[in-house]
């Protein structure tokens, strides 16, 4: 089945502890992607990636690490998390134009809400 | 300033009945749009993509209109069943090398049997 998905789906850790959130996707995609979703807010884009040790920053990097050593893997690193990163996180992928731009839907993974005290 | 804005209170129609859900945006110039279900709890599942050369899309029970010169589209679900009760997010594609989506913040539609 193609699917995208994400480790752990829920987490309870205190300030200043390391985590990894990992995300998996089975379908070749070239393009992968973290959100953050808060009320109000919506979705929210952290990092993105285009391939393979290509990344970039999205709209609200701050405090947060991502790399692409594999094709089918992209974690998100917090090296020091802080309360403000209490949020749900979404992984996504999708497949890019030959062109390389990219304008497909996007495959979401089932999300990991975190929470830091 | 940008923004994005869905209906921001819950929709709840009867079984049976069209629901209309709302997008507008200013200041942006997205090439594509896009509609998304989301249930709670899970991520968002991709429903309908249209181009700014698009009047209007449909698929099944769902049709989506793409207005550029109001800067706006409609969602609309014919034929409604408690099942499509979910929050239903709108994002702009921007056609950008990031491939980011700027998503609403999304409409939660409730149909009552």
């Amino acid at each position: 089945e193609a699917q995208v998905t994400q480790n752990p789906r829920y987490l309870i850790t205190v300030t200043g502890k390391k985590l990894t959130v990992t995300c998996s996707q089975n379908m070749n995609h070239e393009y992968m992607s973290w959100y953050r979703q808060d009320p109000g807010l919506g979705l929210r884009q952290i990092y993105y990636s285009m391939n393979v040790e290509v990344t970039d920053k999205g709209d609200v990097p701050e405090g947060y690490k991502v790399s692409r050593k594999e094709k089918r893997n992209f974690p998100l690193i917090l090296e020091s998390p802080s309360p403000n990163q209490t949020s749900l996180y979404f992984c996504a992928s999708k497949p890019t134009g030959t062109s390389g731009r990219s304008y497909n839907e996007q495959f979401f993974g089932p999300g990991t809400r975190l929470t830091v005290l | 300033s940008q923004k994005i804005e869905q209906n921001s209170e819950a929709l709840n129609i009867q079984e049976g009945k069209t629901a209309t859900l709302t997008c507008n945006y200013t200041n942006y110039s997205p090439a594509y749009l896009q509609w998304y279900r989301q249930d709670p709890g899970r991520g968002p599942v991709f429903l309908l993509l249209i181009r700014e050369n698009e009047k209007e899309k449909r698929k099944e029970r769902l049709k989506v209109t793409f207005d550029t010169t109001l800067k706006q589209s409609l969602f609309h679900i014919t034929a409604s069943q408690p099942a499509d009760s979910a929050t239903y997010l709108c994002a702009l594609d921007m056609r950008s090398n990031t491939g980011k989506l700027i998503f609403g913040q999304g409409t939660t539609l409730q149909v009552k049997p």
